[in-house]
This record gives structure tokens, C-alpha cells and sequence, in this order.
């Protein structure tokens, strides 16, 4: 039979335009969030990360932001460039984990239009 | 930095075969970590280590799969017999000890397996 595989949820922007890619995580125990993206056929690459007793981190035309009220996490890209196009995926460590073992969320896929 | 060298970059074999990934980490890094990528399930954390000492290896799937790291150096994953349904991309990461607060990992390539 068919396989049908995860939809992952995909954000379409301008080049030149900010984007915003958004993630809830599951626990509030996480004391540890970090951003990856990964281009097609590549591993995952660091982007940025942040520690759940901050609120905000900025990078190069990075910025993550972390709201632990309701368990929101979001990575906004500033003038977005075609070279950003990737999947996104955001990971959390919770504190009770020995180490530095990382949970994934889907991932956001970033299409950005020339 | 060579960054974390996976090899082969692609394997394809028949179903009942064994099939052995590798994974060499950034020298001086001490921890060492396995995942598996599909459409359907995402990324999966398998296996890792500390300190060539497996630490939490919940997520492999079955017996069929075995992970060993007898240096600081290298590690294998092992799937045996293979399945068809062990199609995916395995992706080894490795992290240092830095003593400060960040979990970066540190990718790999990784290897394309199809079982056919």
C-alpha cells in the first residue's frame, strides 16, 4: 500500500521579507532550547539555541524568542534570502535528562520567492 | 574541523542482510548520538553515549539494531537482519563538554539506507 508520510507545515515569504517559525514544545521541565535547519540532503546545522531563563537571543539576522507561559518557542529570520529556504526544526532538552539528549519537533519547511 | 565524517554516504542492500553504519565525531567531543530520519516519523534519537558509555538507547527500535563505541573516535550502528522498513536516513551527531549551558550537537552527513 501507499505510505503516507508527515505534512510538514510549510511557510511561504518574499526574499526580503522577515519570517517567523513558530514551535510548541511539550514539557515545562525543558530547560534548553535550541534551532537547527537543514537544507535537502545535508544533517541538521545550528542555528541558534537559548536557556529557559532567558526570554530572548539574537544571532546574525537571527532573534529566538521563548514564552515558557504557554510553551511557545519562535525563531524570526530578518531579511530573508533564497539561501534560507530549509526545514526548521526546533529541539528542547528536558532537565531531568542526563546529558544533552534533545527531543525534535516535525519541522517547518521555508520556502522564500525570489 | 573535518565536522563529523558518516560513512557509507549511501547503502542499499537486500532485506535479510546486515548492514553497519559508521560514524567518526569531532575530535575532543564526548558525546556521541544516533538518529534515524523518515517522512513518516521525523527525527528519532536512537542511541547515544557518554564518554564511549551508551547512556540512553530507549529509542532503538528492536534487537535487530546494536550501537557500539569502543574509542572516542568511532561508533557503529548495526541493523541485523535489515528490513525494508529500516529505510531512512541514519545520522550521527556529536557534542563536546564545554561546561557551559549550550547542547549544541554537531551533524553529521549522514547515510541514505534502502532496504529493498
Amino acid at each position: 500500500g501507499e505510505s503516507v508520510g508527515l505534512h510538514l507545515p510549510t511557510l511561504s515569504v518574499q526574499e526580503g521579507d522577515n519570517s517567523i517559525i513558530n514551535c510548541a514544545y511539550s514539557n515545562s521541565a525543558s530547560d534548553y532550547f535550541i534551532w537547527y535547519k537543514q537544507e535537502s540532503g545535508k544533517g541538521p546545522q545550528f542555528i541558534i539555541d537559548i536557556r529557559s531563563n532567558m526570554d530572548k537571543r539574537q544571532g546574525q539576522r537571527v532573534t529566538v524568542l521563548l514564552n515558557k507561559t504557554v510553551k511557545h518557542l519562535s525563531l524570526q529570520i530578518a531579511a530573508t534570502q533564497p539561501g534560507d529556504s530549509a526545514v526548521y526544526f526546533c529541539a528542547e532538552r528536558m532537565i531531568y535528562n542526563q546529558g544533552g539528549k534533545l527531543i525534535f519537533g516535525q519541522g517547518t519547511e521555508l520556502s522564500v520567492k525570489p | 574541523d573535518a565536522g563529523v565524517i558518516q560513512s557509507p554516504r549511501h547503502e542499499v542492500t537486500e532485506m535479510g542482510q546486515e548492514v553497519t553504519l559508521r560514524c567518526k565525531p569531532i575530535s575532543g567531543h564526548n558525546s556521541l548520538f544516533w538518529y534515524r530520519q523518515t517522512m513518516m516519523r521525523g527525527l528519532e534519537l536512537l542511541i547515544y553515549f557518554n564518554n564511549n558509555v551508551p547512556i540512553d538507547d530507549s529509542g532503538m527500535p528492536e534487537d535487530r539494531f546494536s550501537a557500539k563505541m569502543p574509542n572516542a573516535s568511532f561508533s557503529t550502528l548495526k541493523i541485523q537482519p535489515s528490513e525494508p522498513r529500516d529505510s531512512a536516513v541514519y545520522f550521527c551527531a556529536s557534542s563536546p563538554s564545554r561546561g557551559d549551558w549550550s547542547y549544541e550537537q554537531y551533524f553529521g552527513p549522514g547515510t541514505r539506507l534502502t532496504v529493498t
